[in-house]
Parts: C-alpha cells; sequence; structure tokens
C-alpha cells in the first residue's frame, strides 16, 4: 500500500453509463492528481487540485469531470465515454511541487 | 545493458548484470527529477530523485546520474535481479511547479 488508495481496482463500463473513480489518500498531501495512462504514451496529466482548488485542466474532455470535497478525496466522474478513453486512471497526490508524489494503483476502465 | 533515450521503449538484461536505462529530458528550466519503476498491475513507485545542484546521487544498487548540459538522465541498477522487471519512467518538474512531465518509460525483462 501507497497510501493512495483507487477504487475500483478495474471497470468495465458501456458508452452509455455514468460511473465514478474514487481517489483517497490519508499522506497529509495538499495536492491530488488525475493522470491518464494508455498503451505506449507517456502518462498524461489530465486534472490538478491543491487544497481542494483545481489548478490545472489539460485540455480534457468534458466527458471527464473531476470533483474534489477535500483535500484527502479525488473523483473522477464519467459519462458517454469513447472506447479510446480505455486506459490505466492513476490518481496521486503530492505535498505540493514534485516532492513526496506519491501514485495509486490505478483503475483499468474498459469502454465497450 | 543500455535504453538510448526514448526511441528504445525494451530493454533486456541476464540477470545479475548492470543495467543502464536512459532518458532525455525536455525543459531546461527543470530542476528536480525522478526515476519510477511500474510493476504490472501497480501505479508507479518512486525510485530515487536528484536535484540539479547534483550530478549523481546513489541508493541501494540504483545510481542516477543528471548531466545537465545535454538534458540527460540515466539510472543505473546494479546486480539486476527478476523483480526488476518493469517499465521505468524518468519524470521532471521544477521548483514550485507542482505537476511531473513523464517520459515514455523504458520496459526492462530480466533473463533468467
Amino acid at each position: 500500500e501507497t497510501g493512495v488508495t483507487q477504487t475500483p481496482r478495474h471497470l468495465v463500463m458501456g458508452m452509455t453509463n455514468k460511473k465514478s473513480l474514487k481517489c483517497e489518500q490519508h499522506l497529509g498531501h495538499n495536492a491530488m492528481y488525475w493522470y491518464k495512462q494508455s498503451a505506449k504514451k507517456p502518462l498524461e496529466l489530465m486534472f490538478v487540485y491543491n487544497f481542494k482548488e483545481q489548478t490545472e485542466n489539460n485540455s480534457v474532455p468534458s466527458r471527464f469531470s473531476p470533483e474534489c470535497p477535500n483535500s484527502s478525496h479525488l473523483f473522477l466522474h464519467l459519462h458517454t465515454l469513447q472506447p479510446e478513453d480505455s486506459a490505466l486512471y492513476l490518481c496521486a497526490s503530492s505535498l505540493g511541487g514534485g516532492d513526496g508524489y506519491t501514485f495509486g494503483s490505478g483503475t483499468r476502465l474498459t469502454v465497450v | 545493458g543500455e535504453s538510448v533515450g526514448l526511441h528504445l521503449p525494451t530493454l533486456s538484461v541476464q540477470e545479475g548484470d548492470n543495467s543502464i536505462i536512459n532518458c532525455a529530458y525536455s525543459n531546461s528550466a527543470s530542476d528536480y527529477f525522478i526515476w519510477y519503476k511500474q510493476e504490472s498491475g501497480k501505479g508507479p513507485q518512486f525510485i530515487i530523485d536528484i536535484r540539479s545542484n547534483m550530478d549523481k546521487r546513489q541508493g541501494q544498487r540504483v545510481t542516477v546520474l543528471l548531466n545537465k548540459t545535454v538534458k540527460h538522465l540515466s539510472l543505473q541498477i546494479a546486480a539486476t535481479q527478476p523483480g526488476d522487471s518493469a517499465v521505468y519512467f524518468c519524470a521532471e518538474t521544477r521548483q514550485g511547479a507542482q505537476k511531473l512531465v513523464f517520459g515514455q518509460g523504458t520496459r526492462l525483462t530480466i533473463n533468467p
């Protein structure tokens, strides 16, 4: 366990479904992140939250909707996804800056 | 065995040999660099880091070298073991920035 917990570990959803990914950290970190990891691609930063305020949206389509109710929890709400959105979605947290950057184990998402 | 930049995504070495994984970073303003290891089914895990005021840092069986002149980073793993099989990513950031920028990754395979 890294201290960053993601649920579910695996998710299969249809293109018309609505689902949510959850991330939780109890490391006392201030910043939380969503990354997308596709086959043969570098990790792609999606969103950054700092003290539960969104500080970066890396041109992510609106079918991905993040929510950060507090510094310990981060959600990614999914709706009307496309098959090309199938990937490993990784949550990370940090103290702020690059220090203490810790990843969860990810949610393997398959869109059918 | 040795990989070159981001254009050789796989590296195979014999168990017990030393491995060198290379990474070319892009931002000359970056001042903090991290190597991550990602095993199958897991998120990236911190291995070792280095700040730009250093050119070498050693850990347990791992050494990171930084050449700021040519913007090059390398990870040396001594006496590789089967458990070293994974994908290795370099990441760069600069002081005050929250996000890490990741390289493509190199898959290291250890042959018995």
